[in-house]
């Protein structure tokens, strides 16, 4: 494995409350993304980074924001979460024409 | 917007045949492409990459071909085995322009005994 944690790894919250997921990596990776994956949905990219500080926006990032104030630390919050982010949440990185690595996923139930 | 799919949710086939898993892509300037294994319940595992100057790229018992005409790509899994049951992801990413990494839905690769 490449290094790459998620946490929480399971998590059960309320609509409307504030959750933050955490990716940690060790590899000293320039790029870190953070998809979800959804029945019939594939992997579809939130929000990803090329840098420290440096973020933007993927295909479906309405309800979340990220931020990276290090290099080995990417984060992922929904600030007031809803039923319809439950899903399972992935954290990758990447460093140029190479494998991408993935971290172990994040189940997120909102209720 | 940018998409990329594959042209089957689901593939049926006999174990010890060679698969052939499909997938298209719609941004012509996309310049990488990487093939994914994800069994049930874990994350998206590497399995073969291609770079868009490139039209094949062969590794243990896989191969990638690239059609940068049609903007079709496919993997190719020679002598299936039962541990090749998984969903197949393809993916694109545009160097130099946003570095986006775009997956595909996936394809349900199920072997026959």
């Amino acid at each position: 494995d490449a290094g790459i944690t998620q946490s929480p790894r399971h998590k059960v919250t309320e609509t409307g409350t504030p959750v933050t997921l955490r990716c940690h990596q060790t590899e000293n990776h320039r790029y870190m993304y953070w998809y979800r994956q959804d029945p019939g949905h594939g992997l579809r990219l939130i929000h990803y980074s090329y840098g420290v500080k440096d973020t933007d926006k993927g295909e479906v990032s309405d309800g979340y924001s990220v931020s990276r104030s290090k290099t080995e630390d990417f984060l992922l919050t929904l600030e007031s979460a809803t039923s319809s982010q439950t899903s399972v949440y992935f954290c990758a990185t990447w460093e140029g024409y190479n494998e991408q690595f993935f971290g172990p996923g994040t189940r997120l139930t909102v209720l | 917007g940018e998409s990329v799919g594959l042209h089957l949710p689901t593939l049926s086939v006999q174990e010890g045949d060679n698969s052939i898993i499909n997938c298209a892509y719609s941004n012509s300037a996309s310049d990488y492409f990487i093939w994914y294994k994800q069994e049930s319940g874990k994350g998206p595992q590497f399995i073969i990459d291609i770079r868009s100057n490139m039209d094949k790229r062969q590794g243990q018992r896989v191969t990638v071909l690239l059609n940068k005409t049609v903007k079709h790509l496919s993997l190719q899994i020679a002598a299936t085995q039962p541990g090749d049951s998984a969903v197949y992801f393809c993916a694109a990413l545009t160097q130099n322009r946003d570095d986006k990494i775009i997956f595909g839905k996936g394809t349900r690769l199920h072997i026959l005994p």
